[in-house]
This record gives structure tokens, C-alpha cells and sequence, in this order.
């Protein structure tokens, strides 16, 4: 059974660094073909592609935030971290981490976490 | 940077047939980009539809499907049910590796 779950911060300061990881199982991410994607909801509005890790530890990023995040892999603890930079009010959304396929979709989710940004 | 196009809305009646777009600014769609959809209702996570244009994730019914239709990506639902009112959303695979989500269309039943 393939799970995920995104922990973190549920609300941070304006400038400051968020750090988020997604826990799962029921999946390696050392096994070819995995990936792991962070994808963002601000709330009422659409959902936002972040950044994907690949498991040969390729590493993709939105062009829009390239600069902000970054995504790494814990392999022998089953994480993905997703570290943004200078959090700013309108970066307030629910974050999702998803397994991610050869055929590059989503089709696990975790249930997501909402983190506010506001001093 | 090339922007994925989805209606904002669209209203079906009961047992009728939609067709929900995915298009791209700057160039057309195509198998390549490995089109998949995604079905949201508020509050909960996404759930995967469609995958790779017209592969019908596990266990969505078969009145979901998708294709390519001229140079966008499509997700028809054929005889709506009031439990399909959600919101839709595409996904595209870009080059170098980026994926890109559309606007999403909220679809009405009624």
C-alpha cells in the first residue's frame, strides 16, 4: 500500500525558510522510475507544479520559483525534503508531495498540509 | 513561458455528455506530453483520472476518458453524474522535465 504524508510548519514568518517533508511507504525511491513531485494549492486557486525528484536523483524545478527551492532524498528513511526560500504571504497554500511515475504523473497523494505566511 | 489553457467553467446536465479541454500557448498538444487529469473536490486531494492521454487510472469508471482532440488534450465524461461536480484539472509534461498544470475547469452538473 503506497502512502505519503507531508509534515512541516503550519505557518511561517515573511522572509523566512520553509522546510517540508513527505514520509512514504510502499514504495523505494532507489528503485528505477520512482520520482517524487511537490505540487501547491494557494486557497480557492489552481494547483502548482513545484519540483520533482527523480530516483537517480535527477532534480526538476517550476521555472517560475527555480531560484527558491530546492528537493532532496533521504532514500534510507523514505523522505522527501522541499526546502523554499524568502516565504512570502502569497506562497500561503496547502503543499502536496505525490509519487510520481515513469509516465510522469501523479498517482499517489499525500493529503497535503496548509502553511500560512504571515508575521 | 508556455501557459496550459483549461475553460474556467463548464455546466453539464445530468447523464450528459462534456468535453473538458487542455491547451498550450505556444505550441499544440500531443501524445508527447503525456497528458493525465485530475479530479478535485474542495478540501480533498486530487485523484488521478487519466494518465498517458487515455489510460484510465484504477478503478475510475469508464465513462472518463481521454484523447487528443485537434491540438488539445481532452477529458470527455459521457452520461455526468451529480458526484462528477468537481474540479478538473490537466497536467502536461514539458521539455526539460517540467511539468505544468492548467487553470482547471469547474464543472457544474445540473
Amino acid at each position: 500500500q503506497v502512502t505519503l504524508k507531508e509534515s512541516g510548519p503550519a505557518l511561517v514568518k515573511p522572509a523566512q525558510t520553509l522546510t517540508l517533508t513527505c514520509t512514504f511507504s510502499g514504495f523505494s525511491l532507489s528503485t528505477s522510475e520512482m520520482r517524487v513531485s511537490w505540487i501547491r494549492q494557494p486557497p480557492g486557486k489552481a494547483l502548482e507544479w513545484l519540483a520533482r525528484i527523480d530516483w537517480d536523483d535527477d532534480k526538476f524545478y517550476s521555472t517560475s520559483l527555480k531560484a527558491r527551492l530546492t528537493v532532496s532524498k533521504d532514500t534510507s528513511k523514505n523522505q522527501v525534503v522541499l526546502t523554499m526560500t524568502n516565504m512570502d504571504p502569497v506562497d500561503t497554500a496547502t503543499y502536496y508531495c505525490a509519487r510520481t511515475t515513469s509516465r510522469v504523473y501523479f498517482d499517489y497523494w499525500g493529503q497535503g498540509i496548509l502553511v500560512t505566511v504571515s508575521s | 513561458q508556455a501557459v496550459v489553457t483549461q475553460e474556467p467553467s463548464f455546466s453539464v446536465s445530468p447523464g450528459g455528455t462534456v468535453t473538458l479541454t487542455c491547451g498550450l500557448s505556444s505550441a499544440s498538444v500531443s501524445t508527447s506530453h503525456y497528458p493525465s487529469w485530475y479530479q478535485q473536490t474542495p478540501g480533498q486531494a486530487p485523484r488521478t483520472l487519466i494518465y498517458s492521454t487515455n489510460t484510465r487510472s484504477s478503478g475510475v469508471p469508464d465513462r472518463f476518458s481521454g484523447s487528443i482532440l485537434g491540438n488539445k488534450a481532452a477529458l470527455t465524461i459521457t452520461g455526468a453524474q451529480a458526484d462528477d461536480e468537481s474540479d478538473y484539472y490537466c497536467v502536461l509534461y514539458m521539455s526539460g522535465g517540467i511539468s505544468m498544470f492548467g487553470g482547471g475547469t469547474k464543472l457544474t452538473v445540473l
